[in-house]
């Protein structure tokens, strides 16, 4: 069964700091790879996304980098905000195309 | 509302019952998640519907599990005999179409909290 990986598990930032959080995935036809974040008690919601035909995706702080050869790619935040504090999932298509979802990295940045 | 909604927020249930939860996703999206997010884990993919074909359920964790999706729109997820381990939140999603793309971004529900004593 196909698995994403991610890490680090947790991550505590001093506010104005970056967060990067890193996910590894397989094989797959597809090219959608998307982020999420989670506040507490509320369900994920789409954060940004990047197709694999460009190497970096911006908008705003964040940032995803992907490198296709590696299978890997990263979000980075750059000068991290308590309010960014929440939970963050990144998903890679399966063969099937339905999305697998990374094991998730709590966010928590300190004013 | 124009977003996924679940119900009930929260059941509290005993061992060896049955529960029904409940999704609304919304209008015009054909396809349909379900994902069981155990406390500090990641999201685990359950069940897919898409359209009028066959639902994907590879991932069902058991045969007391199982979902319909009646008229392409309301989804309930129904778990038989349920067990401690069975106690998650179990979030619901919908796009407006299947397949990973930027055309099919999922919006999730905010999920029904499980406890099962």
């Amino acid at each position: 069964q196909q698995q994403v990986k991610q890490s680090p598990q947790s991550l505590i930032v001093q506010k104005g700091g970056i967060s990067i959080i890193n996910c590894a995935y397989e094989n797959t036809a597809f090219d959608y790879f998307p982020w999420y974040q989670q506040f507490p008690g509320k369900g994920p919601a789409l954060l940004i996304a990047i197709r694999p035909d460009v190497s970096e995706k911006k908008e705003g702080r964040f940032t995803i980098s992907f490198n296709k050869s590696a299978k890997q790619f990263s979000l980075h935040i750059m000068d991290s905000q308590p309010g960014d504090s929440a939970t963050y999932f990144c998903a890679a298509p399966s063969n099937t195309g339905k999305l697998i979802f990374g094991q998730g990295t709590t966010l928590q940045v300190k004013p | 509302g124009a977003g996924v909604s679940q119900s009930p927020s929260n059941k509290v249930t005993e061992k060896g019952k049955d529960v029904e939860l409940r999704c609304d996703p919304i209008s015009g999206h054909t396809a349909l998640y379900w994902y069981r997010q155990s406390l500090g884990q990641g999201l685990e993919f359950l069940i897919y519907f898409q359209g009028n074909s066959a639902p994907d359920k590879s991932g069902l964790p058991s045969d007391r599990f199982s979902a319909e999706r009646t008229g392409g729109s309301v989804s309930t997820l129904t778990i038989q005999r349920t067990q401690q381990e069975d106690s998650a939140v179990y979030l619901c999603a919908s796009s407006l179409g299947g397949g990973a793309s930027g055309n099919n971004e999922q919006f999730f529900g905010p999920g029904t909290r499980l406890t099962v004593l």
